[in-house]
C-alpha cells in the first residue's frame, strides 16, 4: 500500500496568514493527489485534484502544487473559515489511501 | 442539486451484521462509480470499497481490512448505492460516507460526499 505522511499534524495561525501544508507519497504517484478540508461534525469537501486544479466552486486562495512523492496545500489570508482540517488522498493505485490530516487551529 | 443522503447506522453487536444505504439525486447515477469512505472517531479517513459503473461491469474493489466481510451493490433504477456489513468487528466503529467519483479527464475520483451515517459495533 502507499503510504501518504502529512506534515504538520496540527498548526496554529491567525486570520490573513499564509500557511502551506505538505504530503508525502511513500512512491510515487504522478499527480493522482487530492485534497480534502473537513469541518467538525461535516463531511469532507472536496478541494483540489490532480494535485493542482481547483473543484468548481473552490475560492482561489486555495492552491496546490507537487508531482511523484511530495506534495503542497497552501492556503492564501486565512480567514476564520478556513480553520478545519485537511487531508490529502492518492487515487493512483488501490487500496486508495489518506494522509493522517492536518488541522489547522486558530492562534 | 447534487445530492447522496446515507442512512442505515446504529448500534450493533460485534458479529452482527448491517446493511447502509446512500440514496443520489440530482445527477445521473447510473454514469458514476461510487465509494464509501469511513472514520473511525477522532481519527482519520478509511477508503472502504468501490462499485463501478454498469459500462465496468458493476466491478468492485475493497479494502483489504473488509474485504470477504463488507459487499457494495447498487440499483441503479433507484439511484442507491448500499454497504453490506457482516461479521462485524468493534474496530468497524465509524461514519460511513458514501462518496460520488466524478470523471475528470478519464481518471474516477472523489467529488460529492454524503453527510455520513454513524455505524457503532459494541456489546
Amino acid at each position: 500500500d502507499i503510504q501518504m505522511t502529512q506534515s504538520p499534524s496540527s498548526l496554529s495561525a491567525s486570520v490573513g496568514d499564509r500557511v502551506t501544508i505538505t504530503c508525502r507519497a511513500s512512491q510515487g504517484i504522478s499527480n493522482y493527489l487530492a485534497w480534502f478540508q473537513q469541518k467538525p461534525g461535516k463531511a469532507p469537501k472536496s478541494l483540489i485534484y490532480a494535485a493542482s486544479i481547483l473543484q468548481s466552486g473552490v475560492p482561489s486562495k486555495f492552491s496546490g502544487s507537487g508531482s511523484g512523492t511530495y506534495f503542497t496545500l497552501t492556503i492564501s489570508s486565512l480567514q476564520p473559515d478556513d480553520f478545519a482540517t485537511y487531508y490529502c488522498e492518492q487515487y493512483s493505485t488501490f487500496p486508495l489511501t489518506f494522509g493522517g490530516g492536518t488541522k489547522v487551529e486558530i492562534k | 442539486e447534487v445530492q447522496l443522503v446515507d442512512s442505515g447506522g446504529g448500534l450493533v453487536q460485534p458479529g452482527g451484521s448491517l446493511r447502509l444505504s446512500c440514496a443520489a439525486s440530482g445527477f445521473t447515477f447510473s454514469d458514476h462509480f461510487m465509494d464509501w469512505v469511513r472514520q473511525a472517531p477522532g481519527k482519520g479517513l478509511e477508503w472502504v470499497g468501490r462499485s463501478k459503473n454498469k459500462a465496468k461491469s458493476y466491478r468492485t474493489e475493497y479494502a483489504a481490512s473488509v474485504k470477504g466481510r463488507f459487499t457494495i451493490s447498487r440499483d441503479d433504477s433507484k439511484n442507491s448505492v448500499y454497504l453490506q456489513m457482516n461479521s462485524l468487528k468493534i474496530e468497524d466503529t465509524a461514519v460511513y460516507y458514501c462518496v460520488r467519483d466524478g470523471l475528470y479527464g478519464g481518471i474516477h475520483l472523489f467529488d460529492i460526499w454524503g453527510q455520513g451515517t454513524m455505524v457503532t459495533v459494541s456489546s
